[in-house]
């Protein structure tokens, strides 16, 4: 069966660069979730989006931007990267259709930021 | 805003036996939805159980079972048989209803550590 796509899976960059992190959810989902899960920590929900609009949003620095395509793929931006932005980001799918629904955790993209 | 704790950082167990996960979370919400998520080394996000609260029966997932107490706002999850491959990190997880805020709310984390 398909899987939530992450890419990159590993990303190193500098402080004050720039990232992008892409996600392809499962096909026929139409929300998408962003989680960040810093060392040792607990995942930390970023924003979410349904039908290509930004339904939540958590605790998302100004310098991170999202959004979700016409084809349901979703993009987070991350600008005037720091240290302590280094972490695991988590992107998840949901078909969108019931409270029931499970979200499926792609395998995430491990940023760096040196 | 909804919270859960996790009290327990770590636990280990013998293989073959059975070990209890606690949770504990807080709402004002009537209706909601746990889960368990198991993370193992590979980081990937693995569901294992999950819980509906206007559901008084307790989940049950082969070897994994909930005990589900909603007055005292309780979850807690049992693996029974456990087996070298349950090794990993356990996550509670708290979801409210539909309306835009479906997001998860996570404890911290459970270190479970299986011993052959």
């Amino acid at each position: 069966a398909a899987g939530v796509i992450q890419s990159p899976r590993h990303l190193i960059k500098e402080k004050r660069e720039t990232a992008t992190l892409k996600c392809y959810p499962i096909p026929r989902h139409d929300t998408v979730y962003w989680y960040q899960q810093g060392p040792g920590q607990d995942p930390q929900f970023l924003i979410s989006f349904y039908e290509k609009m930004q339904s939540d949003k958590g605790s998302i620095p100004d310098r991170f931007s999202a959004q979700q395509f016409s084809d349901y793929h979703s993009e987070l931006n991350m600008s005037s990267l720091e240290l302590g932005d280094s972490a695991l980001y988590f992107c998840a799918s949901s078909p969108g259709t019931s409270n029931w629904d499970e979200q499926f955790f792609g395998p995430g993209t491990r940023l760096t930021v040196l | 805003a909804q919270t859960v704790t996790q009290s327990q950082p770590e636990m280990s167990v013998q293989e073959a036996e059975t070990v209890t996960l606690s949770c504990t979370y807080d709402t004002s919400e009537s209706d909601y939805y746990l889960f368990w998520y198991k993370q193992p080394p590979s980081r990937q996000m693995i569901l294992v159980i999950r819980q509906e609260a206007y559901k008084q029966q307790n989940a049950t997932e082969n070897r994994f079972s909930v005990n589900f107490q909603k007055a005292a706002k309780s979850f807690s999850l049992k693996i029974s048989d456990s087996q070298l491959g349950d090794a990993a990190m356990y996550f509670c997880a708290y979801r409210s209803p539909g309306g835009g805020s479906e997001k998860l709310v996570f404890g911290k984390g459970m270190k479970l550590t299986v011993n052959p």
